[in-house]
């Protein structure tokens, strides 16, 4: 069973437009959720997490995230992107199935043009 | 800060030729992992290990082995490589683990692996 989906595989937005990038989980227990970003050729770099607390979470460069629990979403906002935002970005589910990791979804492409 | 290191960046491999991956972490974590990452399906865990000298399996562990040399080094294994084995491979440490989930994890840069 998919436990993170993301529901677009690319987005496509112009330099200072805002954007949303959307992430539904499925659990039936509480988790820990997250958005890391990928820039070409690189690894994994660590955006924002929400363990508890507040529900809307602020990350590095400008990008923020809201928990919302009642329709299991962690959509992944940043009101005005830069060139440079190019990327793909992936949410992630911390669960335990026996062992602790985490689950990934298949990643959104964010493509900025000028 | 070194943060996780993995090695080679690159390889090409004749199918079935065999090689190794290595990974190595500097932040004294328990937990480490292997994943691979393939287009339009994001991260899949290959193997983990959650402490020095024990390792499991993940969602996709054919045709890989492993190895949890010390707590700083993990290893992954193609015995005979395969086309369907290319793909990108991402090593990973945590350390921080409540109720059993993790908090937060580190990757390296990646090893890009093409087998012809």
């Amino acid at each position: 069973a998919q436990s993170v989906t993301q529901l677009d595989s690319q987005v496509p937005v112009f330099e200072e437009a805002p954007v949303e990038l959307r992430c539904n989980y499925s659990s039936s227990v509480s988790v820990y959720l997250f958005w890391y970003v990928q820039y070409p050729n690189q690894g994994l770099q660590l955006l924002l997490k929400y363990l508890s607390g507040s529900t809307l979470v602020k990350g590095i460069n400008g990008f923020e995230a809201e928990f919302n629990k009642s329709q299991t979403s962690f959509h992944l906002r940043k009101p005005s992107v830069h060139i440079s935002d190019t990327a793909e970005y992936f949410c992630a589910v911390s669960l335990y199935k026996g062992y602790s990791t985490l689950t990934f979804g298949k990643g959104t492409m964010l493509l900025v043009s000028p | 800060n070194a943060g996780v290191t993995q090695t080679p960046k690159f390889q090409v491999l004749k199918t079935g030729q065999s090689m190794t991956l290595q990974c190595a972490q500097d932040m004294n974590h328990n937990s480490m992992y292997w994943y691979r990452q393939d287009p339009g399906m994001g991260l899949r865990l290959i193997y983990y290990s959650a402490s020095e000298g024990t390792t499991d399996k993940g969602e996709v562990p054919n045709g890989y082995n492993v190895s949890r040399l010390n707590k700083r080094e993990f290893s992954l294994r193609l015995e005979s490589a395969a086309p369907s084995q290319t793909s990108v491979y991402f090593c990973a440490s945590s350390d921080d683990v409540v109720g059993g989930r993790v908090t937060e994890a580190f990757f390296g840069q990646g090893t890009r692996l093409t087998v012809v």
